[in-house]
């Protein structure tokens, strides 16, 4: 186990609707990533953030968007759902340091998000 | 975009025999490539990593191989054992103030027949 929750489990949504996924971040990390990852690919990058802002986003419009609270936590948002956005959504947390890249990413094990 | 491909999809070894899953990436300033394991239903798990200055990485019955020349990264898993069956993940990254994005493979299914 990494040590990185993600809640719910399983969410089914209708298209239109607004999503918020939770991503706890491994104790002492600060940094945490999102990924979606479509059924039989590989993860596809989202955003990340650390400290709190944005550092890097990937190919995503806007209605993707995530915060990240003071104690490294995050939320993924996602407005107006359409059927493509059925994924896999995964959390991965790392503690990037100034003096020393730290690389190592742990991922939680998913949100999977089901859209109708 | 630039993205990190596999060779393989799917690829079957005998339980016991030496498995060597390979990688091609096109992005020639990722300086640091990871190989990651998931199993159903699961997130992806971490084996090893290695960095752009290292040629060869040593883990616990995996080793990595990184070719710079060709941009190719191999996973080699010794003595194979059915608890290896999943698919496998490499990913590249270039360092992004003091974190790295992932770049991640489509993946290729170990099988491992007992």
């Amino acid at each position: 186990e990494t040590g990185v929750t993600q809640s719910p489990t399983h969410l089914i949504k209708t298209r239109g609707q607004q999503v918020t996924l939770r991503c706890s971040s491994q104790s002492g990390h600060n940094t945490v990533s999102w990924y979606q990852q479509a059924l039989g690919q590989g993860p596809q990058f989202i955003f990340q953030y650390y400290r709190e802002e944005e550092n890097g986003r990937g190919n995503f419009p806007p209605r993707f968007s995530g915060l990240q609270f003071p104690n490294y936590s995050s939320e993924l948002n996602v407005n107006a759902l359409e059927l493509d956005d059925s994924a896999l959504y995964l959390c991965a947390s790392s503690l990037a340091r100034g003096y020393d890249n730290s690389y190592e990413q742990y991922f939680g094990p998913g949100t999977r998000l089901t859209v109708t | 975009g630039e993205s990190v491909g596999l060779h393989l999809p799917t690829l079957s070894v005998q339980e016991g025999d030496n498995s060597i899953i390979n990688c091609a990436y096109s992005n020639s300033a990722s300086d640091y490539f990871i190989w990651y394991k998931q199993e159903s239903g699961k997130g992806p798990q971490f084996i090893i990593d290695i960095r752009s200055n290292m040629d060869k990485r040593q883990g616990q019955r995996v080793t990595v191989l990184l070719n710079k020349t060709v941009k190719h990264l191999s996973l080699q898993i010794a003595a194979t054992q059915p608890g290896d069956s999943a698919v496998y993940f490499c990913a590249d990254s270039k360092a992004w103030a003091g974190s790295y994005q992932l770049t991640f493979g489509k993946g290729t299914k170990l099988s491992v027949i007992p």
